[in-house]
């Protein structure tokens, strides 16, 4: 059972706009920045936000990230075959004093 | 060019050790935050340990505490994570990562080296 608590799979259609949530606490999520991490089998996570809401260089502004209290969402528009990967949020947690990780969320780009 | 390129991998015997180590270029090692992700077959991510730059602030994962111990050498550019006791929910692709600053995200990662406990 993962701290941060994620849907665990998606579906969309190309060209739609979806959002992922990522549900903590206050000692996560709530007093900690947020990012968030496409996975694709085989390959090394990539950084999508960090700091919440900010994106790395080369990430196009199809992705987005906010953060409201204890509960952060990852938003990802104009929906394409590419995007279907799992997806992770991940924070600091003050009271366990280390990083967690969201269980992942499986998007399916139909 | 930043890299991150894991070594140490292996299949290793129940109870038994292991080290991994983490090799980085591109970037002034001594200025970053590291640490190690793992992902167990048909698992998510799960943080292992973090180090802050000078190598204190050591952290560690319930699961792992007292039996792995991260380490840094910031001479050779190089993390190290010592493996010991290793059990059958070790088995996983461990990822050494760099975090971009305190606590905001983990910008660059290796490819990853799996490790295999099993008898």
């Amino acid at each position: 059972q993962s701290v941060l608590t994620q849907p665990p799979s998606l579906s969309a259609a190309p060209g739609q706009r979806v959002t992922i949530s990522c549900s903590g606490s206050s000692p996560n999520i709530g007093n900690n920045y947020v990012s968030w991490y496409q996975h694709l089998p085989g390959t090394a996570p990539k950084l999508l936000i960090y700091e919440n809401n900010k994106r790395p260089s080369g990430i196009p502004d199809r992705f987005s990230g906010s953060k409201s209290g204890t509960s952060a969402t990852l938003g990802i528009s104009g929906l394409q075959t590419g995007d279907e990967a799992d997806y992770y949020c991940t924070t600091w947690d003050s009271l366990n004093v280390g990083r967690v990780f969201g269980g992942g969320t499986k998007l399916t780009v139909l | 060019e930043v890299q991150l390129v894991e070594s140490g991998g292996g299949l290793v015997k129940p109870g038994g050790p292991l080290r991994l180590s983490c090799a980085a270029s591109g970037f002034t090692f001594s200025s970053y935050s590291m640490n190690w992700v793992r992902q167990a077959p048909g698992k998510g991510l799960e943080w292992v340990s973090s180090i802050g730059s000078s190598g204190g602030s050591i952290f560690y994962a319930d699961s792992v505490k007292g039996r792995f111990t991260l380490a840094r050498d910031n001479a050779k550019n190089s993390l190290y994570l010592q493996m010991n006791g290793l059990r059958a929910e070790d088995t996983a692709i461990y990822y050494c990562a760099r975090e971009i600053a305190a606590a905001a995200g983990l910008d660059y990662w290796g490819q990853g080296i799996l490790v295999t406990v099993s008898s």
